[in-house]
């Protein structure tokens, strides 16, 4: 059975610095693999998938995230942080003919920002 | 405006009473699901409908009902709500095509005493 992992529940960075959220899964084929951002008081907005091909996938707000078969990670990465990007991130993993059928979620990393 | 619908936001309730929390969505969407939130447990789907009339279990689907008469809608039924489904519920569509992401509603938070 598919599933997810997101070992860290909560980081805190510097406004300024770098960031990286690791995303681990389980899965016996290839996955789709996705990041969600969910601010406060909102639903979840996609922030970039993966399905195929080069394994380094750029997202909107400025994230990226690299698909590593190896090692079995999504991990997401931004240069930069600003003090919006403070929200909770989800990792997700899909199955199926169809990613719309199964989607299984990472409890999730809540990220904090430090002026 | 391209949304996902969920009413009410807030609810509170007594054990037993029936509720519904509505979900509509103007997109056209072939895919709805329902998803509840708990901390620490990440998003865990309870019912998910490929197209009306065609619904199908999710992960945790005890206590709960669906119902996909129209395209547009996918309401959640609580026949007799317990305090285990205080939680955050969220609804979801998309196209069915593989490429396609999740569009969310705002949620619906539930407190059941």
């Amino acid at each position: 059975a598919q599933s997810v992992t997101q070992p860290d529940i909560h980081i805190t960075v510097s406004e300024g610095a770098s960031l990286e959220l690791r995303c681990n899964y389980s899965y016996g084929a290839t996955p789709y693999l996705f990041w969600y951002v969910q601010s406060p008081g909102q639903g979840l907005q996609l922030l970039l998938k993966y399905f195929s091909g080069d394994t380094l996938v750029q997202g909107i707000k400025g994230f990226e995230a690299e698909f590593k078969r190896s090692q079995s990670s999504f991990n997401l990465r931004k240069p930069s942080v600003h003090w919006s990007d403070a929200a909770e991130y989800f990792c997700a993993v899909a199955a199926g003919y169809s990613s719309a059928s199964k989607i299984i979620f990472g409890s999730g990393t809540r990220l904090s920002i430090r002026p | 405006e391209a949304q996902v619908t969920q009413n009410p936001r807030y609810l509170i309730t007594v054990t037993g009473k029936k509720l519904t929390v509505t979900c509509s969505q103007n997109m056209n969407h072939e895919y709805m699901s329902w998803y509840r939130q708990d901390p620490g447990l990440g998003l865990r789907q309870i019912y998910y409908s490929m197209n009306v009339e065609v619904t199908d279990k999710g992960d945790v689907p005890e206590g709960y009902k669906v119902s996909r008469k129209e395209k547009r809608n996918f309401p959640l039924i609580l026949e007799s709500p317990s305090p285990n489904q205080t939680s955050l519920y969220f609804c979801a569509s998309s196209d069915r095509d593989s490429n396609s992401p999740l569009h969310f509603g705002n949620g619906t938070r539930l407190t059941v005493t």
